[in-house]
């Protein structure tokens, strides 16, 4: 298994320009979450699915959209990219578990973002 | 939420054990405690995780006060990669939320 891959890995954007990060897992995973994660600092959830079809709000999901229309893909939309965007997104999954006991997240290698 | 305090950084001489502490005062009756870390410039690596009783795995193990109120992350034999930064984070339940609050984590320096 790849586990969970993310691409690009490096992008440059020009402020107000668009772009989708891209993530991917193969574990059949019904929970995906987008993180980011600023210099010296904790990931902070952006937007996370918990299946096909339905995501939901993290604690900073402003100037980002997502969708989820299949059990594998998770892409996270920049529709008008800002300085204030510039950090280290990563993407996770996990596999729900019904009492929710234990459900470690699998988190691909990060985009590395810089908008200028 | 409950909310986790640790160290900034520590320090560990290779092949020692590394003992990370982590407090969680206000961690509530169905709330467990996970471990993860981030070696530089890579994504989270989930360690352990734990409810009340210690656990142990192939990398680490957890020990739980009693009170529930602290833990402490125990790498046995320190190696230099596992210079990392550790996060202890205490799971936000709610019905289907399974988000994790994180926060500063520990830099760990393993020395030779």
């Amino acid at each position: 298994n790849a586990g969970v891959t993310q691409t690009p890995k490096f992008r440059i954007l020009k402020i107000g320009q668009s772009m989708t990060l891209q993530c991917t897992q193969d574990m059949n995973h019904n929970y995906m979450y987008w993180y980011r994660q600023d210099p010296g600092m904790g990931l902070k959830l952006i937007y996370y699915s918990v299946g096909a079809g339905i995501t939901d709000k993290g604690e900073v999901p402003n100037g980002y959209n997502v969708s989820r229309s299949t059990t594998e893909d998770f892409p996270l939309r920049l529709e008008l990219a800002a300085p204030s965007q510039t950090s280290v997104y990563f993407c996770a999954s996990s596999y729900s578990r019904v009492m929710g006991v234990g459900n470690e997240q699998f988190f691909g290698p990060g985009t590395r973002l810089t908008v200028l | 939420d409950a909310k986790t305090t640790q160290p900034t950084s520590m320090d560990c001489a290779e092949g020692r054990a590394a003992n990370l502490p982590c407090n969680h005062s206000t961690i509530s009756g169905n709330e467990y405690v996970y471990w993860y870390r981030q070696i530089h410039s890579q994504g989270p690596q989930y360690i352990i995780h734990g409810l009340k009783n210690n656990e142990t795995n192939e990398m680490a193990s957890l020990i739980i006060t009693e009170d529930r109120k602290s833990s402490t992350l125990i790498l046995p034999h320190a190696t230099l990669r596992d210079t990392a930064v550790y996060y202890c984070i205490v799971r936000q339940h709610a019905g289907n939320n399974r988000k994790l609050i994180w926060g500063l984590g520990t830099s760990l320096a393993v020395n030779p």
